[in-house]
């Protein structure tokens, strides 16, 4: 499968635990992008990185959140100290450049018990 | 402020009738994306739609872009339980990257 894939696909955790989430993004793909998805509603920008850079964070995105891209391939996404209101969907998306078509993986769904 | 605004956010058909799913958007972009999520899954890309005027159809489903007046639509044609789900409608925004600004998305249930 030459798709983006996310790792876990499903995390339950405890309020105040720590969670890392893994997005591998399709191999020539040098954007990757993290979005939030409640029920309901469409996804949010969270943030995105060209290559190995972190560009663009949302405000969204509170000190409690961080991102890494070490070495323009493999991303991670970490939450410090959950809150209920962080359950949600995360979706990884990758894209070659700009304005080409982004490419969703299959999200890792929180849930903050 | 952003916005994208899809309507209706729900839809029931019955299998075989026709309906226009429509999308403003606030942005001065001349691209506009369509994507599919079934039930607890992720995004599947349906349409890419680059410029004023494209227009984009894969099977029962037709896509359009109106730049000038913000819109874009998705028109079903003798809809098919299959095509149940729900169908986003995204612009890019260029503060971000370019990341998609997605709108609230339109929940579509094909009956019998």
């Amino acid at each position: 499968d030459t798709g983006v894939s996310q790792d876990p696909r499903h995390k339950i955790t405890k309020r105040g635990q720590n969670v890392t989430f893994r997005c591998d993004p399709i191999s020539e793909h040098n954007r990757l992008y993290w979005y939030r998805q409640t029920l309901g509603q469409g996804p949010e920008f969270l943030t995105y990185f060209q290559n190995e850079a972190q560009l663009e964070k949302s405000r969204l995105l509170s000190d409690r959140f961080s991102a890494e891209r070490p070495k323009g391939s493999f991303s991670t996404l970490e939450i410090q100290r959950t809150e209920q209101g962080d359950s949600a969907m995360y979706l990884c998306a990758s894209s070659f450049g700009a304005w080409t078509e982004a490419f969703f993986g299959q999200g890792t769904r929180l849930t903050v018990v | 402020e952003l916005k994208v605004e899809q309507n209706p956010l729900f839809l029931s058909m019955q299998e075989g009738k026709n309906y226009t799913i429509y999308c403003n958007y606030s942005t001065t972009s001349d691209r506009l994306y369509w994507y599919r999520q079934d039930p607890g899954k992720s995004l599947e890309s349906l349409f890419v739609l680059l410029s004023n005027g494209a227009v984009k159809q894969e099977g029962r489903l037709m896509a359009s872009l109106d730049t000038k007046a913000r819109l874009s639509t998705l028109h079903i044609t003798a809809a098919v339980h299959d095509l149940s789900a729900t169908y986003f409608c995204a612009d890019p925004n260029s503060n971000s990257g370019y990341a998609l600004n997605f709108g609230k998305g339109t929940s579509l249930l094909v009956t019998p």
